[in-house]
């Protein structure tokens, strides 16, 4: 039963440079979700992901990221242009619904990716 | 403002030491609250989700509560491999499903 897959594990970026960070959510779950966990600094919800359709963008930033989970493929967070203060840890979370108290609903959280920026 | 405090922030105890874990909160319409344990170095594993005042849920040395302004995570008899950070998570009814706000966690170090 694989869990959520996080790729690549570490990246390394110079300044100006884009990442690109994909997420596979767990099998049977459709609900995907970024969070940022920056050095010294707890977790922090980024976005909500349906396929094809973003649902709660209320945590990313206004410039430079963006994400996507197509009809087929991973999803998918991209940040353009990356400075130094987007070193960071970044998680992808899946669930299998968007909605309920179903016990089963649980939120699973993936490895994550550490972004260095130099 | 929505708030997750965690206490204490380090928590050094020998093996069979039980001690508990504080995750208090003040938010607009609990949904759910979570606990998370953390290893360094990688994501997030699930716990227990708690819903409603009162509620208890166990699993193996931890036991998790609920009241209406805080929980509190009981490891009992810890061992070693029971050092991570322990993650409280809140979830709200104006929130959607999967934005959770996390505490700062607690660390946890299990000494023999």
């Amino acid at each position: 039963n694989a869990g959520v897959m996080q790729n690549p594990r570490h990246l390394v970026r110079r300044r100006g440079q884009e990442a690109r960070l994909r997420c596979s959510p767990m099998k049977g779950h459709s609900h995907v979700y970024w969070y940022r966990q920056l050095p010294e600094e707890g977790l922090k919800f980024m976005v909500y992901l349906q396929k094809e359709n973003i649902i709660d963008e209320s945590g990313m930033p206004k410039e430079r990221f963006s994400a996507e989970f197509p009809k087929e493929g991973p999803s998918i967070l991209r940040i353009q242009q990356v400075v130094r203060g987007d070193s960071a840890a970044y998680f992808c979370a899946s669930s299998p619904m968007g909605e309920g108290l179903n016990s089963g609903n649980t939120i699973y959280f993936g490895e994550g990716s550490w972004l260095t920026v130099v | 403002e929505d708030q997750v405090t965690q206490s204490p922030e380090a928590l050094r105890l020998q093996e069979g030491e039980s001690s508990s874990l504080n995750c208090s909160y003040t938010v607009s319409g609990l949904r759910g609250l979570f606990w998370y344990r953390q290893d360094p170095g990688k994501g997030p594993e699930f716990l227990f989700t708690l819903y409603s005042a009162g509620e208890e849920k166990e699993k193996e040395r931890l036991k998790a509560t609920l009241t209406k302004k805080e929980s509190f995570l009981h490891i009992t008899a810890p061992k070693p491999e029971d050092s991570a950070t322990y993650l409280c998570a809140v979830q709200t009814y104006t929130d959607s499903w999967g934005k959770l706000q996390f505490g700062a966690g607690t660390q946890v170090v299990v000494t023999p």
